[in-house]
């Protein structure tokens, strides 16, 4: 298996509801990570995790909560969300061996749209 | 501030031609640099890497130059075919072991033409 999963694939939700979006994958990457991207820009790196601890918080609003249960699956739980919020959020994960050497695999997004 | 700049955001390319998009960059420090394709509603993907310590790395027909001095990198295509029709991504990692982040330019679109 050697592919990021990503659901759901598109989501919209209400500045004052609940969601989370899920990633997984099963190829042994030990580091996860949550991106953004607008339409018309890169993406930019929200969280990074490293064997299931937060290694890295880019400054991110806490109205997005990172969670990684288990090596396989990393979650990014939204609450009361701005319609600017909208965007493609990716997931990606990579092997972890101590060098920064290593490629970054990407899911397929969710599309999100904050009403 | 870009650290990552991609200044053509745009290019278009006969079929069977040679495509090349380039990618400049401005911290000396970088030392490994990616190139990803995405494709409308799906997620980048990895095409190719160069450590900083390489000045060329190939696969298939995709071949990425480095020029540390100019702080420049180009992917070049050939022969580049339609399917190649996607926004090309170039992106640098720092230096830090561990940090595991890379900074991502702004984007090529590519269009191959039939």
């Amino acid at each position: 298996d050697t592919e990021v999963t990503q659901t759901p694939k598109h989501l919209v939700m209400g500045m004052t509801n609940k969601k989370s979006l899920k990633c997984e994958q099963h190829m042994g990457h030990r580091a996860m990570y949550w991106y953004k991207q607008k339409a018309k820009k890169p993406p930019e790196l929200m969280f990074v995790y490293s064997y299931e601890k937060l290694s890295i918080n880019e400054s991110v609003p806490s109205r997005f909560s990172p969670e990684c249960p288990n090596s396989s699956l990393l979650n990014l739980h939204l609450h009361a969300l701005q319609p600017e919020d909208s965007a493609l959020y990716l997931c990606a994960s990579s092997l972890t061996s101590g060098s920064s050497y290593n490629e970054q695999f990407f899911g397929p997004g969710t599309r999100l749209t904050v009403l | 501030d870009q650290q990552v700049k991609q200044n053509s955001p745009s290019l278009s390319v006969q079929e069977g031609r040679i495509s090349i998009l380039n990618c400049d960059y401005t911290n000396s420090m970088f030392d490994y640099f990616l190139w990803y394709k995405k494709y409308p509603a799906e997620g980048p993907t990895f095409l190719i890497s160069i450590s900083s310590i390489k000045d060329k790395n190939e696969d298939g027909r995709f071949t990425v130059f480095l020029n540390k001095s100019a702080k420049h990198l180009s992917l070049h295509i050939v022969p580049s075919q339609p399917g190649d029709s996607a926004v090309y991504f170039c992106a640098a990692s720092p230096p830090t072991s561990g940090t595991y982040k890379y900074i991502f330019g702004t984007g090529t679109r590519l269009k191959v033409l039939a």
